[in-house]
């Protein structure tokens, strides 16, 4: 079965720093890989998705992510956090239809 | 807003006891997955449901049951409840199943056992 590795469990950043956030898979073939992002208190939202084509996704709120076949990574990106972008954020594989989500890792962004 | 609708958004309740989660998924969607969200365990795939009928198991423990009515709304039954069962559960949506599909989450129910 998929797995979903996600190594920064806490990133502290100041406000206009750039994230680079990690998720690795465990093993290839045809995957449907996502971002969510859940705001404190609130539910899980999709940021993007990558199911086929172009490997750099553009997602909502100017996050994108790099999908790299050979290194089984999935990585989310920002250029410039803002205070707005404190959340967990959870990387997730499909895996014969259900959601295999990483452990997330929680961005604090301070002004 | 998913479009994705969960109630109750809270519920205290007291070990032994038994619940039940409501979630309706956006219109049109067929396929419906209960997530549970605890401090211990992440976020876990529990059952999913297609069109009525039982797709897919994952760490659903036997006290849980769940099932899809006609009208494509699902419920969740937790019983025999216990202090561990505490949790955020999700209800997710997707219009089929299987790769290509993404799921919409809807906002959760926050279920703390006493």
């Amino acid at each position: 079965a998929q797995s979903v590795s996600q190594h920064n469990h806490h990133v502290i950043l100041s406000e206009a720093a750039s994230l680079e956030l990690g998720c690795n898979y465990s093993y290839g073939g045809t995957v449907n890989l996502f971002w969510y992002v859940q705001y404190p208190g609130q539910h899980l939202q999709l940021l993007l998705k990558y199911f086929s084509g172009d490997p750099l996704v553009k997602g909502i709120k100017g996050f994108e992510a790099e999908f790299i076949k050979s290194k089984f990574s999935f990585n989310l990106r920002k250029p410039s956090v803002q205070w707005s972008d404190t959340a967990e954020y959870f990387c997730a594989v499909i895996d014969t239809d259900k959601l295999i989500f990483g452990t997330g890792t929680r961005l604090q962004v301070f002004p | 807003d998913s479009g994705v609708t969960q109630t109750p958004k809270h519920l205290i309740t007291a070990t032994g006891q038994r619940v039940t989660l409501r979630c309706s998924p956006r219109s049109g969607d067929l396929s419906v997955y209960w997530y549970q969200q605890s401090l211990d365990q992440g976020l876990q795939f529990l059952i999913q449901y297609y069109n009525g009928e039982e797709r897919a198991k994952g760490n659903i423990l036997e006290r849980f049951s769940a099932q899809q009515f006609p009208d494509l709304h699902s419920e969740l039954n937790l019983s025999s409840l216990e202090l561990g069962d505490s949790a955020l559960y999700f209800c997710a949506s997707s219009v089929v199943a299987g790769i290509g599909e993404t799921q919409y989450f809807g906002p959760g129910t926050r279920l703390l056992v006493l």
